[in-house]
């Protein structure tokens, strides 16, 4: 079983449309988590941190659920430029550090 | 814009050439880091160094080598490569080698081997 499992997707939606990501880890050691948004051919870009009260950026909303090991990234009024692969990450630090990126999950609006 | 650069954008070379990929990080940053991502795949972590030492090698094959003379730069030698290491070569750094902290990326090197 991988360490961080990500829906494998891809999710076609309409723009407007509200849409859900989310991401089990397996390691209970985790300690922060982050969202990061890869468009096609170019290099991953932070979108935001996921703070264990919730965090919001605008449109973005990030939840963290320690207890169930789960990660999950709300976009609402999806627009078209949304379109992109969405990559869960993990960090910790016990037994040295380790990072510890999804495999993603595509994302695709249309008009 | 990202504060890491990397050099070359693309690459082709054959299994016999030996060539060194460059990333550079304008950030302040203490810790750098190599990714392999291949077609498909999600990203491998390949060397991290903080502070100039190398602190992990996620089992990358020798003809994989990393150099960091400082902080600030790292490299990639590369040599008698496969054509199954073809793959987005993606740099990245990060202020020390800490969970706490998120990781920023260069543009990445495409690497094609023929």
């Amino acid at each position: 079983r991988k360490e961080v499992e990500q829906d494998p997707g891809p999710f076609n939606v309409p723009e407007g449309a509200t849409v859900a990501f989310n991401c089990t880890y397996s390691n209970s050691a985790s300690q922060s988590f982050f969202w990061y948004r890869q468009d096609c051919r170019k290099e991953p870009k932070l979108l935001m941190s996921v703070y264990s009260s919730g965090n919001e950026d605008g449109r973005f909303t990030a939840q963290l659920n320690r207890a169930s090991q789960y990660i999950s990234l709300l976009i609402r009024d999806s627009k078209l430029s949304d379109s992109a692969t969405y990559l869960c990450v993990v960090n910790r630090n016990t037994g040295g550090f380790k990072t510890i990126f999804g495999a993603g999950t595509r994302l695709f609006v249309k008009a | 814009e990202t504060g890491v650069t990397q050099t070359p954008r693309h690459l082709v070379m054959g299994m016999t050439n030996k060539k060194s990929l460059k990333c550079e990080q304008h950030l302040g940053h203490n810790a750098m880091y190599w990714y392999k991502q291949s077609a498909k795949k999600p990203l491998e972590l390949m060397f991290v160094y903080n502070f100039k030492e190398q602190t992990e090698n996620n089992s990358v094959p020798s003809r994989f080598s990393p150099e960091c003379p400082n902080s600030s730069h790292l490299f990639l030698h590369l040599h008698t490569l496969q054509p199954e290491d073809s793959a987005l070569y993606l740099c990245a750094s990060s202020p020390i080698t800490s969970a706490t902290y998120e990781q920023y990326f260069g543009p990445g090197t495409r690497l094609t081997v023929t």
